[in-house]
């Protein structure tokens, strides 16, 4: 069965510093997708960044990267120059390659950027 | 501006009383769902349908019913017969079969028990 797995239930990082949010996954599907999205505490769900399990390279959107290990099932979001406004819930998930596009959620880790 | 529009943003209901969540998505996408979020914990599916009158089981689906008559609009109905009620109820559409699309959320409607 597919499965998500994110250990930090929370962090903290600095403003401005970098911060690596872990998630790992298993799956026997070759083909898959995985999704990191922010929940700010008003509770909607906001789309980052996506990785596909043939995509040669990491996945970047601006201040978000992630960082793809697929022999380590590892998928971990990294934030540069983190910012007050980063401080939100962060949950990876992962599709598989059917028709059905449902996704599985992790359980988050909550990310504080402090001043 | 395209998006998903859920409602009411609060919802309270009484024992034994049935109540309805509305979705509705003007992104014209075929695929629809209704995931359940309680504190602390990730998202859970209830239902979901991938086409107009057709919906299929998520992983809770006791106590919730749903229906999909239009292509915009996917209801959940959240039963007596659901016990634990109180939760984040996150509705969520998508094109189907595209593995690098995104699911795009609605706001969410909070649901208690009075």
């Amino acid at each position: 069965a597919q499965k998500i797995t994110q250990t930090q239930p929370g962090m903290f990082v600095q403003e401005k510093e970098a911060v690596t949010l872990d998630c790992t996954y298993d799956t026997s599907d070759p083909s898959y997708g995985l999704f990191w999205y922010k929940q700010p505490s008003s509770g909607e769900m906001i789309f980052l960044i996506y990785q596909g399990s043939y995509d040669q390279q990491n996945a970047t959107e601006g201040r978000y990267s992630l960082n793809f290990q697929k022999a380590r099932k590892s998928a971990n979001l990294v934030i540069s120059a983190s910012q007050l406004g980063d401080s939100a819930m962060y949950f990876c998930a992962m599709r598989d390659g059917g028709a059905t596009n449902k996704l599985i959620f992790g359980t988050g880790t909550l990310l504080a950027v402090q001043p | 501006d395209g998006g998903i529009t859920q409602s009411p943003k609060y919802l309270f209901r009484k024992e034994g009383q049935n109540v309805t969540l509305s979705c509705e998505q003007n992104l014209n996408h075929d695929a629809m769902y209704w995931y359940r979020q309680d504190p602390g914990q990730g998202l859970r599916l209830i239902y979901y349908s991938q086409i107009v009158n057709d919906f299929q089981k998520g992983d809770i689906a006791e106590g919730y019913s749903v229906s999909r008559e239009k292509k915009e609009s996917f209801p959940l109905t959240v039963t007596s017969a659901q016990k634990n009620p109180t939760a984040f109820y996150l509705c969520a559409s998508s094109t189907p079969g595209r593995l690098y699309q995104p699911q795009h959320f609605g706001d969410g409607t909070r649901l208690s028990i009075l």
